[in-house]
């Protein structure tokens, strides 16, 4: 089942902060973060795993509450570059397969 | 480091046809996986692939096939295409071992037209 994420588009003036939701009803093993800009391939960006531990940029934080089966990704201070469609995507268990929830557009102004 | 390479990058066929698409993953990685993405469905899982077996399945009909050589590099075939096939199909490697929960690597695609 497709993970839901909210809001499902973003503007933002360089300098501010956002938050993108990612919830699913089902446990979770994962939960993947992927930017992809317009015409490009997705790029890696964060992987939050059960048990709390975490791998990805230093300068993008995001949290995993395994209990709501739910993740949440900050962007802080954002800059022109951060501009894209952001994805979570999310593994159920052993199953080496993401199902991605239908994306973010994030825009940000100068 | 090469990155993930696929082929060809564009390509159109008419419905009834059938298309080979091509995946070199990056140096190393065992694992590749399939993804359609279209802007009704978003990202959709197709299949894995890691050492040369078939890992994971997608919910995709019989038509989508796929398989993997020995140097890691992956195809995927669709038979009978529906103009519903047109999509961006994209291409992800990763080491593929110990667990769950690795970083995938996509390629920038083949972009799939059926007329």
């Amino acid at each position: 089942q497709q993970p839901v994420q909210s809001p499902q588009a973003v503007i933002l003036r360089e300098g501010e902060d956002a938050v993108i939701n990612c919830s699913s009803s089902k446990a979770l093993y994962s939960v993947h973060w992927y930017r992809q800009k317009h015409g490009e391939a997705p790029v890696f960006l964060m992987i939050l795993l059960k048990g709390g531990e975490q791998k990805g940029h230093e300068k993008i934080s995001a949290s995993f509450n395994e209990k709501k089966q739910q993740s949440s990704l900050y962007l802080t201070a954002s800059q022109l570059s951060y501009s894209g469609t952001y994805f979570c995507g999310t593994e159920k268990g052993s199953a080496r397969q993401l199902t991605f929830g239908s994306g973010t557009q994030l825009t940000v102004l100068p | 480091k090469a990155g993930v390479t696929q082929t060809p990058r564009y390509l159109i066929k008419t419905r009834g046809q059938q298309v080979t698409l091509s995946c070199s993953p990056i140096s190393g990685h065992r694992s590749v996986s399939w993804y359609q993405q279209t802007p009704g469905q978003g990202l959709q899982f197709l299949f894995e692939y890691f050492s040369e077996t078939q890992r994971n399945k997608g919910n995709f009909p019989g038509r989508f096939s796929g398989r993997q050589f020995s140097n890691s590099r992956s195809e995927m075939n669709v038979s009978t295409l529906e103009l519903g096939d047109s999509a961006l199909y994209l291409c992800a490697s990763s080491h593929g071992t110990g667990g769950p929960g690795g970083e995938l690597f996509f390629g920038e695609g083949s972009r799939l037209t059926v007329l």
